[in-house]
């Protein structure tokens, strides 16, 4: 069975700083995709970052991007330039290829101050 | 940008009794999940639907808990009898066919604001 841990349960951050949120799995599955997903406050889970385990390149989005190393099974996420707006649950996901259920990790909350 | 609606946002319910949820996903999303998130946790998958089929609800406690997705469309998610274990957030999410407008499998699921549900 996979699993994801999210070793961090409270992260902050400056305003305008980096920060960068860790999380590992575990699988016996080559080929999968991993995700990162931002639950603000009293709203709805979005979608922030998508990695398809088969590339090598590690996917950007913007002011976000992920370190994937697939043979130690981590999978970090870093925001740059950290905003107000930031502050949101992350959770990290994991979905095995030719399915579509996710498995998600217990979260980070991440608190973006001024 | 159309959105996944649920409904209520909140519901307090006392134990032993029913209650209710409502999902309308996005119109043309084929596949509809239902999530159930404890506080401190993340969402895990109670049931999955393609069209108004179920295809996965080996996590769903079929004792209490029944979901439906009658024309394919909007669902309904029912607690009976709820208990205080019950409490937590419940989450509808619904994305694409692959290969409608491009989609993939392991594409986006798209997720609702929840019901958060509290069982006394």
């Amino acid at each position: 069975a996979q699993t994801v841990t999210q070793s961090q349960p409270e992260m902050s951050v400056q305003e305008a700083e980096t920060v960068t949120l860790s999380c590992t799995y575990d699988t016996s599955e080559s080929n999968y995709y991993l995700f990162w997903y931002k639950q603000p406050p009293s709203r709805q889970m979005i979608l922030v970052i998508r990695q398809e385990a088969y590339k090598q390149q590690n996917a950007t989005e913007n002011r976000f991007s992920v370190n994937f190393q697939k043979a130690a099974k981590s999978f970090s996420l870093k925001i740059s330039d950290s905003q107000l707006g930031d502050t949101a649950m992350y959770f990290c996901a994991f979905m095995k290829h030719n399915t579509d259920k996710l498995i998600f990790g217990t979260g980070t909350r991440l608190q973006v101050f001024p | 940008e159309a959105e996944v609606a649920q409904s209520p946002r909140y519901k307090i319910t006392e134990k032993s009794q029913a209650v209710a949820f409502w999902c309308d996903p996005i119109s043309g999303h084929a596949t509809l999940y239902w999530y159930r998130q404890i506080l401190g946790q993340g969402p895990e998958l109670l049931v999955q639907f393609q069209d108004e089929s179920v295809v996965d609800d080996s996590q769903l406690p079929k004792d209490r808990f029944s979901a439906e997705r009658l024309k394919g469309v909007d669902s309904t998610l029912k607690i009976q009898p709820a208990e205080l274990g019950d409490s937590a957030m419940y989450l509808c999410a619904s994305s694409p066919p692959p290969g409608a407008g491009g989609a993939r499998v392991g594409d986006t699921q798209y997720f609702g604001p929840g019901t958060r549900l509290t069982v006394l």
